[in-house]
């Protein structure tokens, strides 16, 4: 069975450019989230999706980030524009109708941002 | 606020040599305590659920253990593919998972 994939693995922009990473999630997992992990630290849960509907939001910086999942699969994450303050490892997880209970998610290897 | 703290940051084990990690948690109504393994440039892998005070969950040479302020993570002779950083993480109020800083943990032979 294939896992979460996420892409690109590795992006390097200048500040103030635009930047988006693709999740794709195992198949039949209805939850989807974002992580942002900074160095030396655990993740920060970005957004939260249940099938297509974003459910927790919270800890979005709304002003420069936006993330969608239509048809409730595949998920994008943007960033426009970037800020120096952005550069870390944005991982992707997908978890089964359980999760919330088992806290049994399935993450991608992550995609590293680097903002010069 | 839900909160959890790991220590130590870091660990430095001889193969063998036997261990714990911790984690201290304050949560509104704890939904579990959850244990990951993180290797370098890979996501963080999934290894335990607790739920309640007395409850043990064992893998290989990982065996966790959980009161109600805290969990512990044992390492029962490591061997050096034992070495990556430890997550742990609770169940917070809103839903999501809230993961501590994590304890890395070297194995030299």
């Amino acid at each position: 069975e294939a896992g979460v994939v996420q892409s690109p693995r590795y992006k390097i922009i200048e500040k103030k450019q635009p930047v988006a990473f693709w999740c794709n999630p195992i198949s039949g997992h209805n939850t989807l989230y974002w992580y942002r992990q900074n160095l030396g630290q655990g993740p920060e849960l970005l957004i939260r999706y249940e099938n297509e509907e974003a459910v927790d939001d919270s800890q979005l910086p709304k002003d420069r980030f936006s993330a969608e999942r239509l048809k409730g699969v595949d998920s994008t994450l943007k960033i426009q524009p970037a800020e120096l303050g952005d550069s870390a490892v944005y991982l992707c997880a997908s978890g089964g109708n359980r999760d919330r209970d088992t806290g049994e998610l399935f993450f991608g290897e992550g995609s590293r941002l680097t903002v010069l | 606020e839900d909160q959890v703290t790991q220590s130590p940051e870091a660990l430095r084990l001889q193969e063998g040599e036997s261990s714990s990690l911790n984690c201290s948690y304050t949560v509104s109504g704890l939904r579990g305590l959850f244990w990951y393994r993180q290797d370098p440039g890979k996501g963080p892998e999934f290894l335990f659920t607790l739920y309640s005070a007395g409850e043990e969950k064992e893998k290989e040479r990982l065996k966790a253990t959980l009161t109600k302020k805290e969990s512990f993570l044992h390492i029962t002779a490591p061997k050096p593919e034992d070495s990556a950083t430890y997550l742990c993480a609770v169940g917070g109020s809103q839903g999501n998972l809230i993961f501590g800083k994590g304890t890395k943990l070297s194995v030299k032979p």
